[in-house]
Formats: structure tokens, C-alpha cells, sequence
């Protein structure tokens, strides 16, 4: 198993630009969710999936999109870049409710 | 909401123990958890506690009190290797999705 896999691993955007980070995971789990992490902010939800065809707002949603057509793949958009977006992303799977496995992250750049 | 409550830093050295506290606020229980990151890593699972008292895995101890909204993660033993991040999580409102603290940075020294 591959586990949970992220691309790309760097990216730099210019503001107003848009992009989608792509997650997938292999272990037909549930529930997946993406974070963003930012020295001294831990790691902030900003969308989550309970499955196929649902998804939610976490604690940071704004100028993020997702969605969830299938089990495995679950992207995360940005609409219109910012440098606030600047950030380490991370994609996350859960099948048992007590153990989460993270993707290696995205490291973002807004110019 | 839920909101999570850790030190920011903790310092000790090589083979002493160290307690890491969290203390937290959530409106639906299912249990906490713990994340280990090392610098420039993913988080990794640790350990969860879903009742109150003490649960072992190897080095690493982690500590429920359901009453007192707080939990703490005992590693014992210290080693280099340990020097990492560690987040407490617990689980939204619908047990969907996890929340993390900000994270307690451990510096292990020889």
C-alpha cells in the first residue's frame, strides 16, 4: 500500500492564480481531511469527507474548494491564490475512528 | 467548538521523562489522541484514549481524565531521536473529522 500521496510536494503560485493539490489514498477509508500548517498555528482543518459525494467545512475553509466523487481521491483547490495561503498542506485518511495516516505534504508559495 | 490547550515547549535530556499536559473544551467526546512530527515530516499516530486512565506502548504512556477535560503523553527513557512535535487531537462536534492543538515542540539534549 501506498498509503495517502500528495502532489505536488513544492509549488510556488503568484497571487490570483489557481491550483488543486492532489490527494489519494489507497486503504478505502472514509473519512479524509485537509489541513494546513503554519509555524506556530499546529494544524487547522479546512475541509473534511465522510465518503463519496460528501464533504464539509472545517475551521478554515475560506478560499478552499473540494470534493469527493470517489473513495480514493479527495483534491483540494485554490480558487484565487493569496500569500495568507502560504502554507504546508496536508491530506489525511481515517478508516478506524482512532487512527488518522497523513500524506507527506504540499509546500505552498504565494508570490 | 473545540479548542486544545498544550505547552508550547518542553526541554529535557537524554533518558529523563517528560510530561506533555493537554487540557480541552469539546462539545462531543470520542476520545484523545496523539501525533508525533518530526521537522519537516508528516504527523504520525501515537496513541488514543477514549476512557479514563493510562495506556502503555513501548516508551510512550498516554493518560485520560474524561472528568477533568485532560489528558497528558509520558515518554520515558528519553532519546535524541524523541526532539519532535507533539499534537493532541480530539474529534469534532460529529466525530467526523480530528482538531489538533498548536503542538508542544520537545527538545531532547544529551
Amino acid at each position: 500500500n501506498a498509503g495517502v500521496t500528495q502532489t505536488p510536494k513544492f509549488q510556488v503560485l503568484k497571487t490570483g492564480q489557481s491550483m488543486t493539490l492532489q490527494c489519494a489514498q489507497d486503504m478505502n477509508h472514509e473519512y479524509m481531511s485537509w489541513y494546513r500548517q503554519d509555524p506556530g498555528m499546529g494544524l487547522r482543518l479546512i475541509h473534511y469527507s465522510v465518503g463519496a459525494g460528501i464533504t464539509d467545512q472545517g475551521e478554515v475553509p475560506n478560499g478552499y474548494n473540494v470534493s469527493r466523487s470517489t473513495t480514493e481521491d479527495f483534491p483540494l483547490r485554490l480558487l484565487s491564490a493569496a500569500p495568507s495561503q502560504t502554507s504546508v498542506y496536508f491530506c489525511a485518511s481515517r478508516g478506524k475512528p482512532n487512527e488518522q495516516f497523513f500524506g507527506p505534504g504540499t509546500r505552498l508559495t504565494v508570490l | 467548538g473545540q479548542s486544545l490547550e498544550q505547552p508550547s515547549e518542553v526541554t529535557a535530556v537524554e533518558g529523563a521523562i517528560v510530561q506533555i499536559n493537554c487540557t480541552y473544551q469539546t462539545s462531543g467526546f470520542y476520545g484523545l489522541s496523539w501525533y508525533q512530527q518530526h521537522d519537516g515530516g508528516a504527523p504520525t499516530f501515537l496513541s488514543y484514549n477514549a476512557l479514563d486512565g493510562l495506556e502503555e506502548t513501548g516508551r510512550f504512556s498516554s493518560f485520560l481524565s474524561r472528568s477533568d477535560s485532560y489528558g497528558y503523553l509520558l515518554l520515558q527513557e528519553l532519546q535524541m531521536k524523541d526532539s519532535a512535535s507533539y499534537f493532541c487531537a480530539v474529534h469534532n462536534q460529529a466525530g467526523t473529522a480530528l482538531i489538533f492543538g498548536k503542538g508542544t515542540t520537545l527538545s531532547v539534549s544529551s
